[in-house]
């Protein structure tokens, strides 16, 4: 079974500049999430995806960071415009479905904006 | 607010030796617990989980956790370490009712030969 595939693994900006990362979750996967990872900090949410539906975004910040998830399978994170404290490593997971299953992650890109 | 502390930001043990990285969660039902595994440039890789019953729940490559409601931990144990576990760790708490994932500061690991 593939894991979850994400691109690019790495990128470099400068601020105020655009930027935009594509996750493939697992075959059959309903729920998707990203995550920003700071250095020396845990993965925190930014938001979730029900199949192709919004279900929590409270963490996402709107004025920058946009998500979608067309037909409920791949899905494409994007800041416009970067700012130096966005540099972090972005995750995305998926899970199979609602309700306390475990995610499985993908390898991350990782952001650094100059 | 659901929370999980992580107090060792790092931790060194000589190969061989055993291992015990310590999490305490804050959350006011029965919460489901993680343990993951990141490895330099990797994502997250799921170590074991505790949803409900044995309160000792084993996981993957030789680890152990063990549930304590009255002191709201959940530590990882190993026996015996092997270079190969020096990595990153992260507990994280859930709840049945939403999706969301709370993650400690996490815990690096290194060892020693």
């Amino acid at each position: 079974e593939a894991g979850v595939a994400q691109s690019p693994r790495y990128k470099i900006i400068e601020k105020r500049q655009s930027v935009a990362f594509w996750c493939n979750p697992i075959s059959g996967h309903a729920t998707l999430y990203w995550y920003q990872q700071i250095l020396g900090q845990g993965p925190k949410l930014l938001i979730q995806f029900q199949n192709n539906g919004v279900v929590d975004d409270s963490q996402l910040p709107k004025d920058r960071f946009s998500a979608e998830r067309l037909k409920g399978v791949d899905s494409t994170l994007k800041i416009q415009p970067a700012k130096l404290e966005d540099s972090a490593v972005y995750l995305c997971a998926s899970s199979p479905g609602r309700g306390a299953y475990e995610q499985y992650f993908g390898p991350g890109t990782r952001l650094t904006v100059t | 607010a659901q929370s999980v502390t992580q107090p060792d930001i790092h931790i060194t043990v000589s190969e061989g030796a055993s291992l015990e990285l310590r999490c305490n969660y804050s959350y006011g039902a029965t919460p489901y617990l993680f343990w993951y595994v990141q490895s330099p440039g990797q994502g997250l890789q799921l170590l074991l989980k505790y949803f409900s019953g044995d309160t000792l729940v084993q996981g993957i490559k030789g680890f152990e956790a063990e549930f304590k409601r009255s002191q709201s931990s959940f530590n990882l144990r190993k026996p015996s370490v092997h270079w190969s576990d020096a990595a990153e760790y992260f507990c994280a708490v859930g709840h049945y009712n939403t999706d969301k994932l709370i993650f400690g500061t996490g815990t690096r690991l290194q060892v020693f030969p």
